[in-house]
């Protein structure tokens, strides 16, 4: 039973457009939620959070947006750059657990 | 070292054989997490040790499978009679706290023949 479900396998965007990432959880327990990216061959490296308290967190080109009626968070990339071409993780935390995985989204940022 | 440290960054075993995969967290970092990743599929949840707690072992497949942790030091994870399908990359990573950011190493690249 997935807690974290990222429905898109894989996005492509063209380069200066914006890039938008979305996340579903199912566990109302999730109190904290985090995206990280990775490149491949590396380990994924911590990109942006927010806590169920706030509905938005910005962090220069990025700015992750939470919606605890839909249990559902986006990550917005704004203006895409090839460099941004990675898999991006959503992730999720509550109560005494862990982290919780997404599956991951290939995002094709096209020149 | 200043990241969290993986050995070995590369392990080619035979199936049956048994595998040891280390990870050094960054000091002080009491949560440590254990996470693979199949070709092709997202991060799998293994195992996660914080502080002296019982830690959660949840995620890990099978019996095969088991993990220790020093104190909040050095951890690492066994895979006995290694099967084709425990081929992934082995990820570990650490955090000050239970839901802080995570700190991920390079992993280690297991592959079964």
């Amino acid at each position: 039973d997935q807690q974290v479900k990222q429905n898109s396998p894989s996005l492509s965007v063209q380069e200066g457009r914006i890039s938008i990432l979305n996340c579903d959880y199912t566990n109302s327990m999730f109190d904290y939620f985090l995206w990280y990216k990775k490149y491949p061959a590396e380990g994924p490296t911590f990109l942006i959070s927010i806590s169920s308290i706030k509905d938005k967190n910005e962090d220069g080109r990025f700015t992750v947006f939470l919606n605890k009626s839909a249990k559902h968070l986006s990550l917005h990339i704004v203006p895409s750059q090839p460099g941004d071409s990675a898999v991006y993780f959503c992730a999720a935390s509550g109560g005494a657990d862990g982290l919780t995985f997404g599956k991951g989204t290939h995002l094709i940022i096209q020149p | 070292g200043a990241g969290v440290s993986q050995s070995p960054s590369n392990k080619v075993t035979e199936k049956g054989k048994d595998v040891e995969l280390r990870c050094d967290p960054i000091s002080g970092h009491t949560a440590l997490y254990w996470y693979r990743q199949r070709l092709g599929q997202g991060l799998e949840f293994l195992i996660y040790f914080q502080g002296n707690s019982a830690p959660d072992k949840s995620g890990l497949p099978s019996d095969r499978f088991s993990a220790e942790r020093t104190g909040e030091s050095v951890s690492t994870l066994t895979i006995q009679r290694t099967q084709q399908e425990d081929s992934a990359v082995y990820l570990c990573a650490s955090s000050k706290t239970r839901s802080g950011e995570l700190f991920f190493g390079e992993g280690s690249r297991l592959t079964v023949l």
